[in-house]
């Protein structure tokens, strides 16, 4: 039983393109997030929600947009794909704020925009 | 800003010893701090959350400790074994409980 499940685990495409990750959940969490990891493995935030609500959107370009349709799911469309948005994509949950209690992650997207 | 920093990045040991990762972070108003581990091709596994209250929190052969007023925290490793090799993280949460992750150190224990 996968805790917190994405798919695909691995996308590549062209730039230019739409493409969607979906992350879901089965631990009964409330809070969900999208991190993503760069080529030097540096781990940063790009959302969170809870309960379906958007709490944090840090300074990541219009182009990223999170959709999540319960609270158990949380997926990220992302437009007019970049070079640059190449990385490992995470989704993760917890049962209350990243400060409260531990993460649970998923096994990751790996994004290659060629 | 919180700034994490784990050093070394890197850390080989031989099987059966012991071993002390660290973790610094700029901003001691922190409320817990938590530790990862990631296996290649993986995401995060949660290894130990240890509240700001709290001076040492341990699981298993795992062991962490939490300095406030220094910015420190240490996880100890006891009696390593070749699946302790991995990549661990620490973490602590800031404004909005967003979570600042160290830059980790990749540890590989010898057999």
């Amino acid at each position: 039983d996968t805790a917190v499940s994405q798919t695909p685990k691995y996308l590549v495409t062209q730039m230019g393109n739409d493409k969607s990750i979906k992350c879901e959940q089965n631990l009964g969490h409330d809070t969900m997030y999208w991190y993503k990891q760069d080529s030097k493995k540096f781990l940063k935030i790009m959302f969170s929600y809870n309960n379906k609500e958007l709490i944090i959107n840090e300074t990541v370009p219009n182009r990223f947009s999170p959709k999540s349709p319960d609270k158990a799911h949380l997926n990220l469309h992302i437009n007019s794909l970049e070079l640059g948005d190449s990385a490992v994509y995470f989704c993760a949950s917890s049962a209350q704020g990243a400060g409260s209690s531990p993460l649970h992650f998923g096994n990751g997207t790996r994004l290659t925009v060629t | 800003k919180q700034e994490v920093t784990q050093i070394p990045a890197a850390l080989s040991v031989p099987e059966g010893e012991n071993l002390v990762l660290n973790c610094s972070f700029t901003d001691s108003a922190i409320y817990n701090l938590q530790w990862f581990r990631q296996d290649p091709g993986k995401g995060l596994t949660s290894l130990l959350l240890i509240q700001s209250s709290q001076r040492e929190q341990t699981s298993g052969r795992l062991n962490a400790s939490l300095d406030k007023s220094s910015g420190r925290s240490t996880l100890y490793i006891a009696a390593s074994q070749p699946g302790d090799s991995a990549t661990y993280l620490c973490a602590v949460p800031g404004g909005n409980e967003k979570l600042t992750f160290g830059t980790g150190t990749r540890l590989t224990i010898i057999p």
